[in-house]
C-alpha cells in the first residue's frame, strides 16, 4: 500500500516570502502521479500542481514550483513571493495505477503580513 | 464549465439516525469518488465508482455506509445509523475516464456532517 508522509503539520511564512513544504512517500509502482493541494477554510480542494513519475523536470505553476526526488520519494513545495491568499491547509497526494488518491496528513500554512 | 456539486453544505444529526448525502460530477467525467475527512487529517477515499459500477469500497464501512451511482451521474451517499465518530466532511471528487486522465480529480464543495 502507498502511504504520504508530512512532517510539518504548521508553518508560517512572512508575506513576499519564500517557503517550502516537505512530503515524502512511498510506493513501488513505477508510475504515478504526485500533487499539492490547497484547502482554505472553505473546504474546497483545490489543485496547486501536479508531477509526473516519468518526467524528470519539476513542474512549475507561477509562483509554486516542487523538488521531486523520485529516487529519495520526496515531493516539496516550494511558494515564492507568498501572498496572504496562500493561507491554508496544503495537503500532498499520491495516485498510482488504481487512480484513486493518498492523502498526506496535511501542513497549515499561514502567511503573515 | 460547472464544478462538482454537492448537497447539502451542513448537516447536523443526533446519533442512531440516518443522513444522505448527493453529489453531481462534472459532466462527461466517469470516475467518481467519496471521501471522509475526519478533523485535522487528510481525505480517506470511501468508495470509488466507474461509471454506474463500484471499483473499489474496501475501506467503506458497509454496516452502516452505501452508496449508489444511479445512470452513471449523480452519485449518493447515506449513513444509517450515524455513530459520533461519523462526524466529518464528505468530500465527492469526479474524472474523467482512465485512459483519458491525468489521474486528476476534481473537488467539490464538501458536506460538512455533525453528529450529537
Amino acid at each position: 500500500a502507498q502511504t504520504v508522509t508530512q512532517s510539518q503539520p504548521e508553518m508560517s511564512v512572512q508575506e513576499a516570502e519564500t517557503v517550502t513544504l516537505s512530503c515524502t512517500y512511498d510506493t513501488s509502482e513505477s508510475n504515478y502521479y504526485l500533487f499539492w493541494y490547497k484547502q482554505p477554510p472553505s473546504r474546497q480542494m483545490i489543485l496547486v500542481i501536479r508531477q509526473e513519475a516519468y518526467k524528470q523536470q519539476n513542474a512549475t505553476e507561477n509562483r509554486f514550483s516542487v523538488n521531486f526526488q523520485k529516487a529519495a520519494k520526496s515531493f516539496s513545495l516550494k511558494i515564492s513571493d507568498s501572498q496572504l491568499g496562500d493561507t491554508a491547509m496544503y495537503f500532498c497526494a499520491y495516485s498510482g495505477s488504481a487512480r484513486q488518491l493518498t492523502f498526506g496528513s496535511g501542513t497549515q500554512l499561514t502567511v503573515l503580513p | 464549465e460547472a464544478g462538482v456539486a454537492q448537497s447539502p453544505r451542513y448537516k447536523i444529526i443526533e446519533k442512531r439516525q440516518s443522513v444522505a448525502f448527493w453529489c453531481n460530477p462534472i459532466s462527461g467525467h466517469a470516475t467518481l469518488y467519496w471521501y471522509q475527512q475526519i478533523l485535522g487529517q487528510g481525505p480517506k477515499l470511501l468508495i470509488q465508482f466507474q461509471n454506474n459500477g463500484v471499483v473499489d469500497d474496501s475501506q467503506l464501512p458497509k454496516d452502516r455506509f452505501s452508496a449508489e451511482r444511479l445512470k452513471g451521474v449523480d452519485s449518493t451517499l447515506k449513513i444509517q445509523p450515524a455513530k459520533l465518530e461519523d462526524s466529518a466532511v464528505y468530500l465527492c471528487a469526479s474524472s474523467l475516464a482512465p485512459s483519458t486522465s491525468p489521474y486528476e480529480q476534481y473537488f467539490g464543495p464538501g458536506t460538512r456532517l455533525t453528529v450529537t
